[in-house]
Formats: structure tokens, sequence, C-alpha cells
């Protein structure tokens, strides 16, 4: 049984990076991609981007080019998500999530970044 | 970027009842690359169907799934009181970004 299992929650300042980390366990961590979802406050899913441990190739949304960076440690099977410049807006939970492309059928338990002055 | 619109955005129904949620693409999904997960408050989102009408490990069959191309259709053909929640469609078609609709909320009547 797949498990993801990420970091606690963070309260960041306007400007600011936060990574947050999904370890995982079960599984062969190389041979699935793991995407990252989030989800503000009220509101609905949002695809950020993903990753095939792998390949270490990347595909972000169009919205977060730029300002988001995923990474994979093979060697401790955990991926990372770093958001840059951060604002008020990115206040969310934060998923990673296992990519079979064939939707996504195990997720972390969700990360709270609360950005705040 | 395909868009995804669900509808209705909230549903009021009595379990027992039967549910049907309804996704819209801004263009074709190919192969029939279409995921319908559930919400409750407080977790993450569950897998419940892939492939439009895969049901995924371990969920009942009282979901079911169909559509293509544009159209798809989630339905829950009785309702048991742990099925009210948010729905959400999502499109992962060959090649990134993989969409998610807004969700359809389904509340007790």
């Amino acid at each position: 049984q797949v498990q993801l299992v990420q970091s606690g929650a963070e309260v960041k300042k306007p400007g600011s990076s936060v990574k947050v980390s999904c370890k995982a366990s079960g599984g062969t961590f190389s041979n699935f991609a793991i995407s990252w979802v989030r989800q503000a406050p009220g509101q609905g899913l949002e695809w950020m981007g993903g990753i095939i441990p792998i390949f270490g190739i990347a595909n972000y949304a169009q919205k977060f080019q730029g300002r988001v960076t995923i990474t994979t440690d093979q060697l401790t099977s955990t991926a990372y998500m770093e958001l840059r410049s951060l604002r008020s807006e990115d206040t969310a939970v934060y998923y990673c999530a296992r990519d079979l492309a064939a939707g996504f059928d195990f997720w972390g338990q969700g990360t709270l970044v609360i950005v705040s002055s | 970027e395909i868009v995804l619109t669900q509808s209705p955005g909230t549903l009021s129904l009595s379990p027992g009842e039967r549910a049907t949620l309804s996704c819209r693409a801004s263009q074709s999904v190919s192969s029939s690359y279409l995921a319908w997960y559930q919400q409750k408050p407080g977790q993450a989102p569950r897998l419940l169907i892939y492939g439009a009408s895969s049901r995924a490990t371990g969920i009942p069959d009282r979901f079911s799934g169909s559509g293509s191309g544009t159209d798809f259709t989630l339905t829950i053909s009785r309702l048991e009181p742990e099925d009210f929640a948010v729905y959400y469609c999502q499109q992962y078609n060959s090649s990134p970004p993989y969409t998610f609709g807004q969700g359809t909320k389904l509340e007790i009547k």
C-alpha cells in the first residue's frame, strides 16, 4: 500500500518561499509520477505541476511557471515542491498525489501553508 | 488548456435517490482520460473513477462513470449517507496541464 506523508504546516511572510516535502513508502518511487495540487480555503482543486522521478523532468501549470520548482530525491523517496515570492493568495492546503496516468490514486494528507504578514 | 465545467454547482437529494453529475470539457479529452474524485471536509480527495468509466480500487459499484469526447457523467445509483460530499472531475490528457472542474457539492435534502 502506497503512503505519501507530507511535511507540517507552515506560516510564511509575503515575498518569502516555502518548500513542502512528500515522502513515499510502499511501491517503487521511481516508477510513478508525483503531482502537486493545491486548494485555497473554500475553493476547488488546482493542479500545479508534476514530475516523474526516474526522468527528473517536471511540468508546471502556466500559472505557476517561474515561481514553482518540483524536485525529487530518489534516495529518500521524497518529492519536494518549492513555491517562491509568496503572496496572500497562496494561502492553501498543498497536496502531493501519485499520478499513474489513470487518475491520482494516492494522496498525501495535505500541508497547510499560510501567507501572512 | 482544457477547461472543465461541472453542473450543477449544488445538488440536493435524499438518501436512496439517484445522483447524476455532469462534466463538460472545452475540447475533446483524448482516450477518455477523465477522472472523478470525492472530497469530504478536511480530507484529501479520493479517486472514484478513471478512464471515464473504470472504478478505482475499493469503490462501491453504486458509483459509475460514462461519457466520451467532451461530455462526461458520474452517476451514484442509490445515495448512501456517506456519499454527501464535493465531487470533482479532472482531465489528464496526454500532456499537462491536468485541469480540474470547479466541483459539484452533493448535499442532503
